[in-house]
């Protein structure tokens, strides 16, 4: 069964920083890419960022450009989100999310983590 | 970027009725559109995928269809675990985006 773990959120100042995790099991993680989506409060979702299989492809949106890196370490099934300049707008349930399909690039998000609750507030 | 319009906000129906859910891209996105459902407290799940193929394990009631900007996902026939709020997705072009959303809620 695939599962997905995500951790790291917490309460943090503007201008903080962060760094969230997904531990993947299941699977072979390093054949998936996988992304971040978030959920601010009673909002709908956003995707944030993508990560090939290899970690070389990376897509960010535009308003966590320069702000955030997505990575992962194949060796340890792990998914990662640093976050830097942190705003309040960045308020969310950060959600990972694996590609779904056989592998490799397919445009579809399944399953998804429980998600982590990162707040961003003085 | 391709914004994705969802309609109705909110659709309140009947156990066993018929839902019919809306999605209008700003561009051509070809076949490249998927759904999602989303359960309180819960993370979404996929539903259908490239507008009308159900993902594992989803009941045949769900079916998808559209092309080019306009698309609908569709319930025969209500079951009670299907309110929620509903998603759809593109992947035609980065970023990716999701519609706002629509409530299915019970009558």
């Amino acid at each position: 069964e695939v599962q997905l773990l995500e951790s790291g959120g917490a309460l943090v100042q503007p201008g903080g920083s962060l760094r969230l995790s997904c531990v993947a099991s299941g699977f072979t993680f390093s054949n998936y890419p996988m992304s971040w989506v978030r959920q601010a409060p009673g909002k709908g979702l956003e995707w944030v960022s993508s990560i090939g299989g290899s970690g070389v492809r990376i897509h960010n949106t535009d308003s966590v450009e320069g702000r955030f890196t997505i990575s992962r370490d194949n060796s340890k099934n792990t998914l990662y989100l640093q976050m830097t300049s942190l705003r309040v707008d960045d308020t969310a349930v950060y959600y990972c999310a694996k590609e779904w399909g056989a592998s490799g690039w397919t445009g579809w998000l399944d399953p998804w983590g429980q998600g982590t609750l990162v707040t961003v507030s003085s | 970027e391709i914004v994705l319009t969802q309609s109705p906000a909110t659709l309140s129906l009947s156990p066993g009725e018929r839902a019919t859910l809306s999605c209008r891209a700003s561009q051509s996105i070809s076949s490249y559109l998927a759904w999602y459902q989303q359960k309180p407290g819960q993370a979404p799940r996929l539903l259908i995928y490239d507008v009308s193929n159900r993902a594992t394990g989803i009941p045949a009631r769900f079916s998808g269809s559209g092309s080019g900007t306009d698309f609908t996902l569709t319930i025969s026939s209500l079951e009670p675990e299907d309110f929620a709020i509903y998603y759809c997705q593109q992947r035609s072009n980065w970023p990716r985006t999701f519609g706002q959303g629509t409530k299915l809620e019970i009558k």
